[in-house]
């Protein structure tokens, strides 16, 4: 099984709403990733979590606030966000293991900010 | 500084012929490559990576070639079928931590493939 889940699929929302974007795997995979992707655009690295902990963060707005619960879960906090935040946000996970590298994507929640 | 490239954003393939992505990349740190498809409101599904340590790699369908003097590889599908139709990404990532290496995208190639 190589599927990373996300919810929702589509998601709407003010400038002043406060949501939450959520993924989730279970391939015991101790990495995981948020990537926000625009049209055209190559996906672009946001967060990486490893172990639970906060490894990487590509020095994203802090309207942007990551979470990971657990090993298998993984949230992104949005509030206060703008217009041009509006995007593909993606999930993914890998092992940690050396030799394993590959990144399973989810399918992504589509954010329009209003 | 766009470190790896694809400089084709669109190719057509006639079904049951080969078809050929290309990717560049400029930082010579880059150790790992990998090729993902990515179908419209979906996520990117991983396809097939090489190790620098390699020039060939080969799953199905689908080889991985590495040139690493020219820094350039390619994806090569034989035969290709109506379903590769997709944009394809590569990705490079220079493995200093094991497990969270960022991935670097290239722009990525929309191929389509003709019946």
């Amino acid at each position: 099984d190589t599927e990373v889940t996300q919810t929702p699929k589509h998601l709407v929302m003010g400038m002043t709403n406060k949501k939450s974007l959520k993924c989730e795997q279970h391939m015991g995979h101790r990495a995981m990733y948020w990537y926000k992707q625009k049209a055209k655009k190559p996906p672009e690295l946001m967060f990486v979590y490893s172990y639970e902990k906060l490894s990487i963060n590509e020095s994203v707005p802090s309207r942007f606030s990551p979470e990971c619960p657990n090993s298998s879960l993984l949230n992104l906090h949005l509030h206060a966000l703008q217009p041009e935040d509006s995007a593909l946000y993606l999930c993914a996970s890998s092992w940690t293991e050396l030799g394993s590298y590959e990144q399973y994507f989810g399918p992504g929640t589509r954010l329009t900010v209003t | 500084d766009q470190q790896v490239k694809q400089n084709s954003p669109s190719l057509s393939v006639q079904e049951g012929r080969i078809s050929i992505l290309n990717c560049d990349y400029t930082n010579s740190m880059f150790d790992y490559f990998l090729w993902y498809k990515k179908y419209p409101a979906e996520g990117p599904t991983f396809l097939i990576s090489i190790s620098s340590i390699k020039d060939k790699n080969e799953d199905g369908r689908f080889t991985v070639f590495l040139n690493k003097s020219a820094k350039h590889l390619s994806l090569h599908i034989v035969p290709s079928q109506p379903g590769d139709s997709a944009v394809y990404f590569c990705a490079a990532s220079a493995r200093s931590n094991f497990g969270n290496e960022k991935l670097t995208f290239g722009t990525g190639t929309r191929l389509t493939i003709i019946p």
